[in-house]
């Protein structure tokens, strides 16, 4: 499977700033995934990035609150911006990958505290 | 859209018992059911999944049975072990390429 790294791997930020997650994958894939997970929480999916077209957001999320870029076939980035506590989470990439393309692997997350 | 069941929220077996995990799904065009085990302070690692042409899957001590017309799938983990323990999500998606839509999780625990 791919290799997946996240950048920061944690952060604690002020309310009302913003803060930008990098996603590099060690290969080219098409799909890349951002998910939530707040505390003791499951997966929720915020959006889809495919290079080259706009990222398509779930029910609940907003390209204003969460822009994201995906430049090439190896890089993603989510930013969450004008923070507040309720934000405080962790934050996934994932990939889509595996001979029949369904298999997703996920990258090691970002741990945000919004104070 | 999908939304996906998962019982029971918390198990708690002895080690060397068996342990069973259900989830079931809405969207009947679902076809690949993957289950995901989470330790504390890690990503979710992929363990097993399955898809709709597949009625039962076996990896050692893990397996998945799907059941499309009832529309659910469980994950069997028998002989089980204290490094068993951990939170287990399945999850559903209809295509490749299409995000998966997740379970609440169920927080195993396993006592030696």
């Amino acid at each position: 499977s791919a290799v997946i790294s996240q950048k920061p791997s944690r952060d604690i930020c002020q309310r009302g700033t913003s803060l930008t997650i990098q996603c590099q994958v060690d290969s080219q894939v098409t799909m890349m995934f951002w998910y939530r997970q707040q505390p003791g929480q499951s997966l929720t999916l915020i959006a889809t990035a495919n290079q080259g077209s706009e990222a398509t957001y779930e029910s609940g999320f907003v390209i204003d609150k969460f822009p994201i870029s995906r430049p090439n076939l190896t890089f993603s980035t989510l930013t969450v911006s004008n923070m507040s506590p309720e934000d405080s989470s962790i934050y996934l990439c994932s990939v889509d990958q595996g001979p029949q393309g369904n298999e997703q692997y996920f990258g090691p997350g970002t741990r945000l505290t919004v104070t | 859209g999908e939304n996906v069941e998962q019982h029971p929220s918390t198990l708690s077996v002895q080690e060397g018992d068996s342990a069973v995990i259900k989830c079931t799904y809405s969207d009947s065009a679902s076809n690949y059911f993957p289950w995901y085990k989470q330790e504390l302070g890690k990503r979710p690692q992929l363990i097993i999944d399955i898809r709709s042409n597949v009625g039962e899957k076996k990896d050692q001590r893990i397996a998945v049975t799907l059941n499309k017309t009832a529309k659910h799938f469980s994950l069997h983990i028998t002989e089980t072990q204290p490094e068993d323990s951990a939170v287990y999500f399945c999850a559903a998606s209809h295509q490749a390429g299409t995000a998966l839509i997740f379970g609440k999780g169920t927080t195993l625990s396993v006592s030696s």
